[in-house]
């Protein structure tokens, strides 16, 4: 079975300053999608950022970037230029490509990220 | 992108009273998915949901205590049954969208208090 794994469970940033939350999974598949989702106070889980694991280059939305290593099983997610706004609960969580492989999400436990003025 | 809402938003209930939580996509959707998000812990799936037929459950989630229903490709309830306030947790309703299914999209998600 496929598992995720957030080791921080919380981090501070200044604002405007970059910082990097780390995860890491482990499968014994080649095929899969892995995410960002950052839930606020409100609950809403809102995607941030997906990586198929066939892409050799990280994928990019604006201020958030990963640094997509497979053969490490490491995805961590960089986020530049922090705002307030960017406080919430982040989850890494990994879904199978493989057929016949489960559709769920597999999450992490989360990390708390708080943003200083 | 998919929007999904969810109704209701929170509710507080007794225990042994059932709850329906409905859950509304802007889009056809093949598979939608209902996860359970207890205090201070991650997202886990109860089942899924394909329109016409049986919903799938995972391990520790059973039909009698959480039914599903699919009546159509934009639209499912989940229910809880038979409540206890170990049952107080978000649940929230999911899609996939794309091409592929490549993108995962979740509701506002329902909060639930068990007295």
């Amino acid at each position: 079975a496929q598992t995720v794994t957030q080791s921080q469970p919380e981090m501070s940033v200044q604002e405007a300053e970059t910082v990097t939350l780390s995860c890491t999974y482990d499968t014994s598949e080649s095929d899969y999608y892995l995410f960002w989702y950052k839930q606020p106070p409100s609950r809403q889980m809102i995607l941030v950022i997906r990586q198929e694991a066939y892409k050799q280059q990280n994928a990019t939305e604006n201020r958030f970037s990963v640094n997509f290593q497979k053969a490490a099983k490491s995805f961590s997610l960089k986020i530049s230029d922090s705002q307030l706004g960017d406080a919430a609960m982040y989850f890494c969580a990994y879904r199978s490509l493989t057929q016949g492989g489960s559709e769920k999400l597999v999450f992490g436990k989360g990390m708390k990220l708080t943003v200083n003025p | 992108s998919a929007v999904i809402s969810q109704k209701p938003s929170r509710d507080i209930c007794q225990r042994g009273t059932s709850l329906t939580i409905q859950c509304q996509v802007d889009s056809q959707v093949t598979m939608m998915f209902w996860y359970r998000q207890q205090p201070g812990q991650s997202l886990t799936l109860i089942a899924t949901a394909n329109q016409g037929s049986e919903a799938t459950y995972e391990s520790g989630f059973v039909i009698d205590k959480f039914p599903i229903s699919r009546p159509n490709l934009t639209f499912s309830t989940l229910t809880v049954s038979n409540m206890s306030p170990e049952d107080s947790s978000i649940y929230l309703c999911s899609v996939q969208t794309g091409t592929w299914g490549e993108t995962q999209y979740f509701g506002p998600g329902t909060r639930l208090l068990v007295l």
